[in-house]
């Protein structure tokens, strides 16, 4: 079955970096493309990133542009999320999910990891 | 981008009423609209896909419909274990924004 595994959260003080990795495995990893979802305490969903099946393309939340990177690696299943210069408000749990795949364009998020915390702070 | 509104914020409703939440979207989004069920502490669950085709395994008193820019989910009678909030999603294309949410509480 399909499953995604998030790890990499932890306590990080504000401007540090830290890196969110997800893996993936029980399905062709290479056919799709994978999101990353926040959601601070108490609050709602908030897309914040996604990677195309190959790694050639990637889009950001405005929120997060020019201080996180996604990038992916196929042979080892795992779509990694480096956050750097991270503010209070990036504290959150980091879900990623499964997006589209090279067949079929435009799918919702079916499949979900369980989350991993990122708290920012002094 | 695309903005997604969801009215009301919050509802509290008696056991077997029907419930009705709106989601609106600033700009034509078609069909490309999910419902996510997410009880506390739980991880999102998708509920309804296409504006209005029930996931597998999802209980038949839940149903969406609407294209464009207004869609709705409605629950026919309102269940103890349907206690939770309910999010809307455009995936027409990125960024795939979420609805503010809409908390659901039995009365």
């Amino acid at each position: 079955q399909v499953q995604l595994e998030e790890s990499g959260g932890g306590v990080v003080q504000p401007e540090r970096s830290l890196r969110l990795s997800c893996a993936a495995s029980g399905f062709t990893f290479s056919d799709y493309a994978i999101h990353w979802v926040r959601q601070a305490p108490g609050r709602g969903l908030e897309w914040v990133a996604v990677i195309s099946y190959d790694g050639s393309k990637s889009s950001y939340a405005d929120s997060v542009k020019g201080r996180f990177i996604v990038s992916r690696d196929n042979s080892m299943t795992t779509v990694y999320l480096q956050m750097n210069s991270l503010r209070l408000e990036d504290t959150a749990v980091y879900y990623c999910a499964r997006g589209s795949s090279t067949v079929t364009k435009k799918q919702p998020f079916q499949h979900w990891g369980q989350g991993t915390l990122v708290s920012v702070s002094s | 981008d695309i903005q997604m509104t969801q009215s009301p914020s919050s509802l509290s409703a008696s056991v077997g009423d029907r419930v009705t939440i709106t989601c609106r979207a600033s700009q034509g989004i078609s069909n490309y609209l999910a419902w996510f069920q997410q009880k506390p502490g739980q991880v999102p669950k998708l509920l309804i896909y296409a504006a209005s085709t029930l996931q597998s395994g999802v209980p038949s008193r839940f149903s969406g419909s609407g294209s464009g820019t207004e869609f709705t989910l409605t629950i026919s009678s309102l269940q103890p274990e349907d206690v939770a909030t309910y999010y809307c999603q455009k995936y027409n294309s990125s960024p795939r924004t979420f609805g503010q949410g809409t908390k659901v509480e039995i009365k």
